[in-house]
């Protein structure tokens, strides 16, 4: 079993605030780190997928950079917007297993 | 495109009783898998197949049975339910085995067993 983290566990900020969460894994054997977008009464939404060390996606106002090295990932979300408001997962994927943190719960307030 | 479709999306069970979940996408994925999202938890993998007739056991699968006769459909079975597997049910399937592609999922099952 492996042990992913995310923290913080919630998180508030008022609209216009860039805000950012952080994603811990083991560090050996990585194959690849998911963050996933999940919004109340819908289903998870995938945002990156990151392989390589150093790797930096972006998508919008939603950025991730990965360190396999140390095993974090950390998600940025710049000029936070009501709709942003959602739990955001990320996931360790170990071959054909993947393994989910608890995940960050963001409010964003009007 | 439907996606990944989740059968039935409620369902109460007393305990002892036997039910199947249904999963199917039509996006000819060869990666299917089955979690299970418990309040303070991460989405524990129950079990997951690579293509069909191959299936594999996640990180949680003990009470649960699945089969993968085909590309589309991975029923999962609860032969004899238990309170404990009172949870919300996420079927999710990917485009490659071994690959690092992003998991599609279902709209979830939510199953109560009393």
């Amino acid at each position: 079993i492996l042990n992913v983290e995310q923290s913080p566990q919630s998180l508030h900020v008022q609209e216009g605030d860039s805000t950012n969460f952080t994603c811990s894994f083991p560090s050996s054997n990585f194959y690849a780190l998911h963050w996933y977008r999940w919004e109340t009464a819908k289903s998870p939404e995938a945002l990156f997928v990151m392989t390589l060390n150093g790797d930096e996606k972006k998508k919008g106002r939603i950025s991730a950079t990965l360190n396999t090295k140390e095993g974090y990932s950390y998600l940025y979300i710049k000029g936070s917007q009501p709709e942003d408001s959602a739990t955001y997962l990320c996931a360790h994927q170990k071959s054909n297993q993947f393994y989910f943190g608890t995940g960050t719960s963001l409010t964003v307030i009007p | 495109n439907a996606g990944v479709t989740q059968t039935p999306k409620f369902q109460v069970l007393k305990t002892g009783q036997s039910m199947t979940l249904q999963c199917a996408q039509d996006m000819n994925h060869e990666y299917m898998s089955w979690y299970r999202q418990d309040p303070g938890m991460g989405l524990r993998l129950i079990h997951y197949s690579v293509g069909a007739g191959i299936t594999d056991q996640g990180e949680v699968p003990n009470g649960y049975n699945v089969s993968r006769s085909t590309t589309e459909d991975f029923p999962l079975r609860l032969l004899s339910a238990a309170p404990s597997q009172t949870s919300v049910y996420f079927c999710a399937s990917s485009w490659g085995t071994g690959s690092t592609g992003e998991l599609f999922f279902g709209e979830g099952s939510r199953l109560t067993v009393l």
